[in-house]
């Protein structure tokens, strides 16, 4: 099956600083979505970006299917940004293991 | 819309005892999707459906497990008999294109 890697796993950033999470697919897919998992457990989704540069508010994202991977910019981190982000491919969504985002005050 | 409803949110069992979980998609999607989330395994897919119709139910564990979707606004996973290993966060999901996850419910078996 397809294999969906991550990276950071872990990144502990200041308050307003930026950050850059990285997903990487091992085929060439027509679907990828960016979820936040807030700390009580529900996923939010951020994105459902195939392919293109998507921004909403301080995140934006860009996926480069030719390349397999897709990047997620956060920007002017807040402390309501902490959880865990996956990136998810596929139809059948197969999950990233995640990066753990903290925000620090 | 209300998003997908997962009823109950929180469960807790005994080894050995039936467990049902529900879920209502949001209305107007043709799919549905049944995740587990473990520590161990991060998320992954149990089952999906496509117009009420199960398409893969290759991530199912074992014969304890078994899912329906009667109709296009409600589907059921159960789990008979349940055991500690199943104790986990249960989500459904369900699309048109983009998938919407609902809020979960939480397993323990004891």
């Amino acid at each position: 099956g397809i294999q969906v890697e991550q990276s950071p796993p872990d990144l502990i950033l200041q308050e307003g600083a930026n950050s850059t999470l990285r997903c990487n697919f091992s085929d060439s897919v027509n679907n990828l979505q960016w979820f936040h998992q807030n700390p009580w457990g529900q996923l939010i989704n951020l994105f459902y970006i195939p392919s293109g540069t998507k921004q909403n508010g301080r995140l934006s994202a860009t996926t480069v299917a030719t390349e397999r991977y897709s990047l997620l910019y956060i920007s002017s981190s807040q402390t309501t940004d902490s959880g865990v982000y996956f990136c998810a491919v596929g139809k059948k969504l197969t999950f990233g293991t995640g990066t753990r985002l903290t925000i620090i005050p | 819309d209300a998003g997908v409803i997962q009823s109950p949110r929180h469960e807790v069992t005994e080894m050995g005892q039936e467990v049902t979980l529900r879920c209502k998609p949001i209305s107007g999607h043709n799919s549905l999707f049944w995740y587990r989330q473990t520590m161990m395994r991060g998320l992954e897919l149990l089952i999906y459906f496509n117009n009420n119709v199960p398409i893969d139910d290759s991530g199912m564990p074992e014969d304890r497990f078994s899912a329906k979707m009667p109709n296009a606004s409600f589907s059921t996973l159960k789990i008979q008999p349940s055991e500690p290993r199943d104790s986990a966060v249960y989500f459904c999901a369900s699309s048109h294109n983009e998938q919407f996850f609902g809020p979960g419910t939480r397993l323990t078996v004891l």
